[in-house]
């Protein structure tokens, strides 16, 4: 079945330093790739996705590229803030029976200043 | 309140206890999930919503669990005869449509604990 690999966590990182949280996918056809953020008390909420191969999803700085042929999804950011501190999930649309998403485990990310 | 409203917020149960967890999505979103967050464990699904009528239900870990919809709005996730091993976060999702090309807006979860 559709699966999604990430980067085990915890990750911490100083302020200004360069994040890279790796994501790798198995799935049958061509499925939408999607990047959700939790922050601390919050619900999950989207951040950025690509719906087709080479396509970039970017938002807040963050940016993520479709790699069909590495079947990745690496999110990515130059210079991360305090701010940034949150549990960051990859996920992918299954198109396997009703469409739903599938989500890897959450990598959780600490920046200290 | 145009958010995904989860009730309750936080429970605490005894073991072989049933719980039900509310979902509230947003208006006129037709399509609703659940998902289960256990402590270093991804999103789990479980159920996925169209309408009232649940086109997929392979995610429920066991006969324990059960879900309805009613109205097209208000969805119930009902766990009989709890166990340890249930107690999680339990996340409702909703979205305009079926399709997961599209966003989910998430609630922000019922947390589960059975003794």
């Amino acid at each position: 079945g559709d699966s999604v690999t990430q980067m085990e966590g915890p990750v911490t990182l100083s302020e200004e330093a360069f994040l890279t949280i790796n994501c790798t996918y198995t799935a049958t056809g061509y499925p939408s790739l999607f990047w959700y953020v939790q922050y601390p008390g919050e619900g999950l909420q989207l951040l950025l996705k690509a719906t087709k191969a080479d396509d970039k999803g970017s938002n807040k700085g963050f940016e993520a590229t479709y790699r069909k042929e590495t079947t990745s999804f690496h999110l990515e950011k130059g210079s991360v803030q305090v701010s940034d501190s949150a549990v960051y999930f990859c996920a992918l649309s299954s198109l396997q029976g009703a469409q739903k998403l599938v989500f890897g485990q959450g990598t959780r990310l600490t920046i200290n200043p | 309140g145009a958010g995904v409203s989860q009730s309750p917020s936080n429970k605490v149960t005894e073991k072989g206890k049933d719980v039900e967890l509310r979902c509230d999505p947003i208006s006129g979103h037709t399509a609703l999930y659940w998902y289960r967050q256990s402590l270093g464990q991804g999103l789990e699904f479980l159920i996925y919503f169209q309408g009232n009528s649940a086109p997929d239900k392979s995610g429920l870990p066991s006969d324990r669990f059960s879900a309805e919809r009613t109205g097209g709005s208000v969805s119930t996730l009902t766990i009989q005869r709890t166990q340890q091993e249930d107690s999680a976060v339990y996340l409702c999702a909703s979205s305009p449509s079926g399709r997961a090309t599209g966003e989910l807006f998430f609630g922000e979860g019922s947390r589960l604990t059975v003794l």
